[in-house]
C-alpha cells in the first residue's frame, strides 16, 4: 500500500520560535501534496497545496508567510510554521497525491503545542 | 459539509448492532465522495468511497449509500465492533489529479458500547 510518514509526530515549542515539519511518501512519487489542520473536536480543513517545484496554493485566510511550504521533491513537503503563537496548536496533517490510483493518502498528523 | 462547532456530534452503539451515520454536503459539483474513519491522535484512514454515478456501494463490513437529490450520503456499518469506535467523516472530492480538493464534514463520533 501507498505509505505517507511524518516527523516529528509531536512538538512542542515556545511562542516565537519556528517548526518545522516534514512529509514523505515512502513508496511512491507524489508531485502533489496537501497539508490540513485540525483543532480539537473539529474537522480537517485544508490549508495548502504543495506542488513539487513550484509554488503552493494556499487557501484563503491561510497566512502564505506564516505557514511556508516546500516542496522540493517528489518524496518530501516541509511546512514550517514560522513564529508560531499558542493560537498555532494543533494536529496537522498531510496528504500524498497518487497519480495512479487517483488517491490521497494521508499522513499519521503531527500535533503541535505552542507554549 | 462545512466544518462548525468544538462538539462532535455522537452516535452510541451496542457491540454487534449496525450503525448509520449520515452527512449532508453542499457542492452540487461533487462527483466523488468518501469515507474516513479516524482513530484518537492519528490521521484519517480510508473506508469506502462512491462515484456520483452509483447510489450504493458495498464493502466489507461497511455500505455507502449516496442520495443526489438530497445531497445525503450514509456510512452503514454491519455487527458494529468496539474497533470501530473512531470519528467518522464523509469528504467530497472536486477536481481531479493535482488540481483536485477534498473536502471534509464535520465527523461524527461512534462509540461502541461493549
Amino acid at each position: 500500500g501507498a505509505v505517507v510518514s511524518q516527523h516529528p509526530s509531536r512538538v512542542i515549542c515556545k511562542s516565537g520560535t519556528s517548526v518545522k515539519i516534514e512529509c514523505r511518501s515512502l513508496d511512491f512519487q507524489a508531485t502533489t501534496m496537501f497539508w490540513y489542520r485540525q483543532f480539537p473536536k473539529q474537522s480537517l480543513m485544508l490549508m495548502a497545496t504543495s506542488n513539487e517545484g513550484s509554488k503552493a496554493t494556499y487557501e484563503q485566510g491561510v497566512e502564505k508567510d506564516k505557514f511556508l511550504i516546500n516542496h522540493a521533491s517528489l518524496t518530501l513537503s516541509t511546512l514550517t510554521v514560522t513564529s508560531a503563537h499558542p493560537e498555532d496548536s494543533s494536529f496537522y496533517i498531510c496528504s500524498a497525491y497518487r497519480a495512479n490510483t487517483d488517491t490521497q493518502y494521508f499522513g499519521p498528523g503531527t500535533r503541535l503545542t505552542v507554549l | 459539509g462545512e466544518s462548525v462547532g468544538l462538539h462532535l456530534p455522537t452516535l452510541s452503539v451496542q457491540e454487534g448492532d449496525n450503525s448509520i451515520i449520515n452527512c449532508a454536503y453542499s457542492n452540487s459539483a461533487s462527483d466523488y465522495f468518501i469515507w474516513y474513519k479516524q482513530e484518537s491522535g492519528k490521521g484519517p484512514q480510508f473506508i469506502i468511497d462512491i462515484r456520483s454515478n452509483m447510489d450504493k456501494r458495498q464493502g466489507q463490513r461497511v455500505t455507502v449509500l449516496l442520495n443526489k437529490t438530497v445531497k445525503h450520503l450514509s456510512l452503514q456499518i454491519a455487527a458494529t465492533q468496539p474497533g470501530d469506535s473512531a470519528v467518522y467523516f464523509c469528504a467530497e472530492k472536486v477536481g481531479s489529479g493535482g488540481y483536485q480538493k477534498v473536502t471534509f464534514g464535520t465527523g461524527t463520533k461512534l462509540q461502541v458500547i461493549p
